[in-house]
């Protein structure tokens, strides 16, 4: 069973880069089978999809975010991030990573613990 | 966008009771729906995909059914540690969605 890890600052000052890493073991980021996640979700609220990466190169973004996302893969330290650029105070959150099963209907079947991000100065 | 609507958004239930929750989207998915269980402070749990498949080491007492936009989680007796928040997603496109989530209260 795959288990991801976020890690990354908890405190982001407004107009700056939120920058997020998810540590992947137990499997390969490299697997055919997955999609690589982000997602978050603010304080009290429900679960927003942030984007997802495949890890020949293919994403997929949240348009509501406006272009601020990039989502990247290390496949040598298998590892996957998150910039979000231009934050504010609506971007503080608990962002989890997951794994995104690929085949069939798909679904989130691994996610790490999450992790909160504070967007204040 | 694919949204996505729950009802209710919460409800108590007592121990060995059956709650049904319902979760529609804003247009036809196919099987293309999953749900999700979380408790404070945890990430999301996958229960259900396509609908109706139980994901492995989810008890049996969870089922989903429904097709097309209309779809729900039933748990039948009802236990305490079933007392959490119950979120569905949409897998037909992206982005992918989440319903607004039902809290269950188990007295």
């Amino acid at each position: 069973q795959l288990q991801l890890q976020e890690s990354g600052p908890g405190l982001v000052k407004p107009s700056e880069t939120l920058s997020l890493t998810c540590t992947v073991s137990g499997g390969s980021i490299s697997s055919s089978s997955y999609y690589w996640a982000w997602i978050r979700q603010p304080p009290g609220k429900g679960l927003e999809w942030i984007g997802a990466m495949y890890y020949s190169g293919t994403t997929y973004y949240n348009p509501s975010l406006k272009r601020r996302a990039f989502i990247s893969v290390d496949t040598s330290k298998n590892q996957f991030s998150l910039n979000l650029s231009s934050v504010t105070a609506a971007d503080t959150a608990v962002y989890y990573c997951a794994s995104w099963y690929n085949y069939g209907y798909g679904y989130f079947d691994n996610w790490g613990q999450g992790t909160l991000v504070t967007v204040s100065s | 966008d694919i949204q996505m609507t729950q009802s209710p958004s919460s409800l108590s239930a007592s121990v060995g009771d059956r709650v049904t929750i319902t979760c529609r989207a804003s247009q036809s998915i196919s099987s293309y729906l999953n749900w999700y269980q979380q408790k404070p402070g945890k990430a999301p749990k996958l229960l259900i995909y396509a609908a109706s498949s139980l994901h492995t080491g989810v008890p049996s007492r969870f089922s989903g059914s429904g097709t097309w936009t209309d779809f729900t989680l039933t748990i039948s007796n009802l236990q305490p540690e079933d007392s959490a928040t119950y979120y569905c997603q949409q897998s037909y496109n992206t982005p992918r969605t989440f319903g607004p989530g039902t809290k269950v209260d188990v007295k």
